[in-house]
Formats: structure tokens, C-alpha cells, sequence
């Protein structure tokens, strides 16, 4: 079935270091890949977005691009901030409904000052 | 006020109480959705409704009861719950469910976080 394998949290960065954080997928269907971000006391956001092979999704400095040869959409920031610090979750549409999501078990980013 | 408001934002509850959680949307979505976020494990999608017709039950327990009385409300009924149902319970709308997710992203409020004693 449909799934999505994200790397083991909890991630603490420096402020200004590089971020990594992967996803894979599983490769049925042609599904759309997503990062949603939540912040402390909040509900998830969309943070971007890809349809298709070798897309890239960008957005506050996050990019993330679609990899059909590897099944991945790892998520990368050249220089994290303190207000990054948050949890990131790594989504795909479901192959039996493109409106559903099936999401990754979420990572926890820590940044200090 | 825009976007999706959850109420109440904290609720402790006994096994024999019922209470109901509240969400509500105010971005003109067709379709809702209720979600279970526990610690270290993957979003759970428990009910989808789209233009107030449940159209998705993924094996929740009866103690859980959606309502969708119109497609800005939606409630979700507790009663006899257990303490392995403490969580934060996420409600979510998108625009509607035929079109791709792409284009129609998922929404979130912020959450009812549940303690069951």
C-alpha cells in the first residue's frame, strides 16, 4: 500500500547550519509529494508541493525535489533559524484517491541560537 | 475569521464521560476531515466527509462519532473512550475531493489536544 518513510527525529541544528531531512516513498501510482510543517501548538501547513518527476517545490527557503529513480523528496534548508524549529512532515497522495494524503511519521527540528 | 478554528483547543475527559470536539471552517471547503496525531506515529486519517456525506470510516472505533450537520461544521462525538485515546485530533478541509491534492491542499486547525483519565 501506499507509505512513507521519513528519517528518525529528533534533528538539533545550530542556527545558519544546512538541513536535510528524508523521505521516501512508495513508488505506486504517480502521486504528488508534499511537506507540511508544524510549529508548536499548531496544526500542520502546507510548506510545498510537487506533482511530477524532477519537480522542485520551494517556498521560506525550503526546497525539495520530486526523485522518481530513488523515490524521494527530501526536504533541505541552506540556513536554518531559530523559527524553523519545528515538526516536518513528508506527504503523498494516495494512489486510490489523489484527494487523500498518506503521511510520514514526522521529525522534530530543533535550531539554537 | 478565516481559515479552521478548533474548539476546545485542551480537554481532559474521564472513560465515562461524552464530550464532543468542534471544527469549523470558514474558507468555503467541500470536504473535511478528521485526523489523530499521536507521539511517534504517522497522522491517522479517521473520517472524510464531503458536502456533509461521510465518505471515508478507516476501522475507527464506534466510541468516535462524526457529524456533519453543513459543509462549515464538524463534529466529533466521545463517549467510553479508553486512555490509548489520548491525542491531538486534527480537523482539516480542502476545497473538495475530486480534484487532485495538488490543487487542493489539505487545511488544519490547531488541534484538540485529548487526555482520557
Amino acid at each position: 500500500g501506499d507509505s512513507v518513510t521519513q528519517m528518525e527525529g529528533p534533528v538539533t541544528l545550530s542556527e545558519e547550519a544546512f538541513l536535510t531531512i528524508n523521505c521516501t516513498y512508495t513508488a505506486t501510482g504517480y502521486p504528488s509529494l508534499f511537506w507540511y510543517v508544524q510549529y508548536p501548538g499548531e496544526g500542520l501547513q502546507l510548506l510545498l508541493k510537487a506533482t511530477k518527476a524532477d519537480d522542485k517545490g520551494s517556498n521560506k527557503g525550503f526546497e525539495a525535489t520530486y526523485r522518481k529513480e530513488t523515490t524521494s523528496f527530501h526536504l533541505e534548508k541552506g540556513s536554518v533559524q531559530v523559527s524553523d524549529s519545528a515538526v516536518y512532515f513528508c506527504a503523498r497522495s494516495q494512489e486510490t484517491s489523489g484527494s487523500r494524503l498518506t503521511f510520514g511519521e514526522g521529525t522534530q527540528l530543533t535550531v539554537n541560537p | 475569521e478565516t481559515g479552521v478554528t478548533q474548539t476546545p483547543r485542551h480537554l481532559v475527559m474521564g472513560m465515562t464521560n461524552k464530550k464532543s470536539l468542534k471544527c469549523e471552517q470558514h474558507l468555503g471547503h467541500n470536504a473535511m476531515y478528521w485526523y489523530k496525531q499521536s507521539a511517534k506515529k504517522p497522522l491517522e486519517l479517521m473520517f472524510v466527509y464531503s458536502l456533509e456525506e461521510r465518505v471515508e470510516n478507516n476501522s475507527v472505533p464506534s466510541r468516535f462519532s462524526p457529524e456533519c450537520p453543513n459543509s462549515s461544521h464538524l463534529f466529533l462525538h466521545l463517549h467510553t473512550l479508553q486512555p490509548e485515546d489520548s491525542a491531538l485530533y486534527l480537523c482539516a478541509s480542502s476545497q473538495d475531493l475530486t480534484g487532485s491534492s495538488y490543487n487542493s491542499p489539505l487545511h488544519f486547525g490547531n488541534g484538540t489536544r485529548l487526555t482520557v483519565t
